[in-house]
């Protein structure tokens, strides 16, 4: 049990476009998802925290208008980089949460702009 | 969060218990120690997590003192899959996020 999903696991993009990345829990409920980045050589950093149905949380530093994220559903949690550019390459990682306090998290999704 | 320390690095000949000690002095009563690890270019997994007493499941136990000051993880049967970086946190019960510190990254040798 407890296992996240994210679609896609790598993608390239050109400076300029948006890019979606979308993070599932396949297997309960998520009331509570999150991002993180993770660059070369660095720990995981918390971008946002997201509630289905509310407006994400975001940390300080992280622009909510170039990372837009959507938590539809209690299944389902999007981030769009929006605009993106090579500064935004990175390893992006959701995790997800029921009730409890445990996350669990994603396989990761590696963006490169090119 | 209680900020917590962890060494480096690790060596272990693959076998044998792998022991990861973490510190965790300034953890208040309500916070957990949770363990996570991450093998490379992957998201972490979930290891184990506690509170007070000892834990065990399928994949390591965790030992914590009994002050609460100091834990350890341990791998009773280290295999070569077991080389990962591997993160103590110490997270309340109505936290977000976690703050990921360096980790012990833990090299299992054949």
């Amino acid at each position: 049990g407890a296992v996240v999903s994210q679609h896609p696991s790598w993608v390239i993009c050109k400076s300029g476009t948006s890019v979606k990345i979308e993070c599932r829990s396949l297997d309960f409920q998520a009331t509570t998802m999150f991002w993180y980045r993770q660059f070369p050589k660095q720990s995981l950093m918390l971008m946002a925290t997201s509630n289905e149905g509310s407006k994400a949380t975001y940390e300080q530093g992280v622009e909510k208008d170039k990372f837009l994220i959507n938590h539809a559903s209690l299944t389902l949690s999007t981030l769009t980089v929006t605009s993106a550019h090579p500064e935004d390459s990175s390893f992006y990682i959701c995790s997800a949460r029921e009730w409890g306090v445990t996350q669990y998290f994603g396989p990761g999704t590696r963006l490169t702009v090119l | 969060d209680a900020k917590t320390t962890q060494p480096t690095s690790m060596d272990c000949a693959e076998g044998r218990a792998a022991n990861l000690p973490c510190n965790h002095s300034t953890i208040s009563g309500n916070e957990y120690v949770y363990w996570y690890r991450q093998i490379h270019s992957q998201g972490p997994q979930y290891i184990i997590h506690g509170l007070k007493n000892n834990e065990t499941n399928e994949m390591a136990s965790l030992i914590i003192t009994e002050d609460r000051k100091s834990s350890t993880l341990i791998l009773p049967h280290a295999t070569l899959r077991d080389t990962a970086v591997y993160y103590c946190i110490a997270l309340g019960g109505g936290a977000d996020g976690l703050t990921f510190g360096k980790g012990t990254h833990l090299i299992i040798q054949p």
